[in-house]
């Protein structure tokens, strides 16, 4: 199947710094991928998609200008936590659609990221 | 928007049973809906999805339905396995490019050897 990769898997920050967590879609190209957030023992929640060429979309209640989206090619995208705090550790998942034969589109996901806000 | 549910939200069954998860969605509009298995600590891993022209898809001990009038489907595993052991989560979308892909809260399955 296809990969996607995230790095870094895991990170710890002091409070007030920002991290940069990059998707990469490895062997296909993606014009578009989405970011979820997962906390412990619940369910992925989308926060935004990212599109290659144009502006990120973010789903309610996600903070645009706290969660920098950059579509920078067609096989990477990038999620920025700017000025983290400790509410914002959490599971970061990203995903990207696949054509597959039979013209039909499959989710691939990332391993996730580990943010750990000190 | 979507609104998906999820039950139950943990099930224990002994080796070789069958395990049954059901999800109920909103959006009479929904026409994809995926099945992920999560490993603790993992990425979901699509294991069986199936879509609206489509009333039942099996691959071998796992199966889907979908009920479209009544808004609602379910995974089906069959001859549990302790590997089987993980979190489910059902999702619904209008389409299969993602786009208001939206997940249930999931179900933590455990299967007791």
């Amino acid at each position: 199947g296809a990969v996607v990769s995230q790095h870094p898997s895991w990170v710890i920050c002091k409070s007030g710094t920002s991290v940069k967590i990059e998707c990469r879609s490895l062997d296909f190209q993606a014009t578009t991928m989405f970011w979820y957030r997962q906390f412990p023992k619940q369910s992925l929640m989308l926060m935004a998609t990212s599109n290659e060429g144009s502006k990120a979309t973010y789903e309610q209640g996600v903070e645009k200008d706290k969660f920098l989206i950059n579509h920078a090619s067609l096989t990477l995208s990038t999620l920025t936590v700017t000025s983290a705090h400790p509410e914002d550790s959490s599971f970061y998942i990203c995903s990207a659609p696949r054509l597959l034969a039979g013209l039909h589109n499959e989710q691939f996901f990332g391993p996730g990221t580990r943010l750990t806000v000190l | 928007g979507e609104n998906v549910e999820q039950h139950p939200s943990t099930l224990s069954v002994q080796e070789g049973d069958s395990a049954v998860i059901k999800c109920t969605y909103s959006d009479s509009a929904s026409n994809y809906f995926p099945w992920y298995k999560q490993e603790l600590g993992k990425r979901p891993q699509l294991i069986i999805d199936i879509r609206s022209n489509v009333g039942e898809k099996k691959d071998q001990r796992i199966a889907v339905t979908l009920n479209k009038t009544a808004k609602h489907f379910s995974l089906h595993i069959t001859e549990t396995q302790p590997e089987d052991s993980a979190v489910y989560f059902c999702a619904a979308s209008r389409d299969n490019y993602g786009q208001n892909f939206v997940f249930g809260p999931g179900t933590r399955l455990s299967v007791l050897p």
